[in-house]
């Protein structure tokens, strides 16, 4: 039973660029959320994910934008990147409200 | 964005001693989540919290769920070097799918 999975590991972009990050829930797990972890910080919630619409959205700029597929796979997509959009990125997939979330191994995105 | 707050920061202990930390918000949860991050990986859940006074176990780790519910204890006896990384609090309002909001964590050093 695979558990979350996110693709690239690990990237590095120059400012203005756009990137996609990618992630695929859990078996079984309908929600993806977005976390946003800064080195040497807790992660912070960007989005999620349910029936392929944003249903929750945290404190991030319209720069930061996603997409649900109808096979529960998510992308992130961040436009004009800042150095300041350098950190791990997390996905996290549940079942229902009645789950926790489990998290992936992130994706490193480092900016120039 | 919203952060709970987690101390201590950091320790340093011998292996077999226990270990206590902790996590309080001035906001009110009704989940409280801990989870384990090692170097290069995503959160793992550890124990997940879901009425207040709520004492649980898992393993050599214990939590308690505030009776205010605006903080949250985790305890590991007998530390072992596999216990290093670094430990997060996360809250939710409700539950399940909804957001979490993060500690900035607490980094566990085991002495061999």
């Amino acid at each position: 039973d695979a558990g979350v999975t996110q693709s690239p590991t690990h990237l590095i972009k120059t400012r203005g660029q756009q990137v996609t990050l990618r992630c695929s829930p859990k078996s079984g797990h309908d929600t993806v959320s977005w976390y946003q972890q800064a080195l040497g910080q807790g992660p912070q919630f960007i989005f999620q994910y349910y029936e392929e619409e944003e249903r929750q959205r945290g404190n991030f700029p319209d720069r930061f934008s996603g997409h649900q597929f109808p096979n529960y796979s998510s992308e992130l997509n961040v436009n004009a990147l800042l150095l300041g959009d350098s950190a791990l990125y997390l996905c996290a997939s549940s079942l229902d409200r009645n789950q926790p979330q489990h998290f992936g191994d992130g994706t490193r995105l480092s900016i120039l | 964005g919203q952060q709970l707050n987690q101390s201590p920061q950091s320790m340093f202990i011998q292996e077999g001693e226990d270990v206590s930390m902790n996590c309080t918000s001035s906001s009110i949860f009704n989940t409280w989540l801990w989870y384990k991050q090692d170097p290069g990986e995503g959160p793992v859940l550890l124990i997940a919290l879901y009425k207040a006074g709520e004492l649980t176990s898992n393993g050599r780790l214990t939590a308690q769920f505030g009776i205010t519910r605006k903080d949250s204890f985790l305890n590991i006896s007998a530390s072992i070097p596999s216990d290093v990384g670094i430990y997060f609090c996360a809250g939710q309002l409700t539950g399940g799918s909804e957001k979490l909001v993060f500690g900035k964590g607490t980094k566990l050093t085991v002495n061999p």
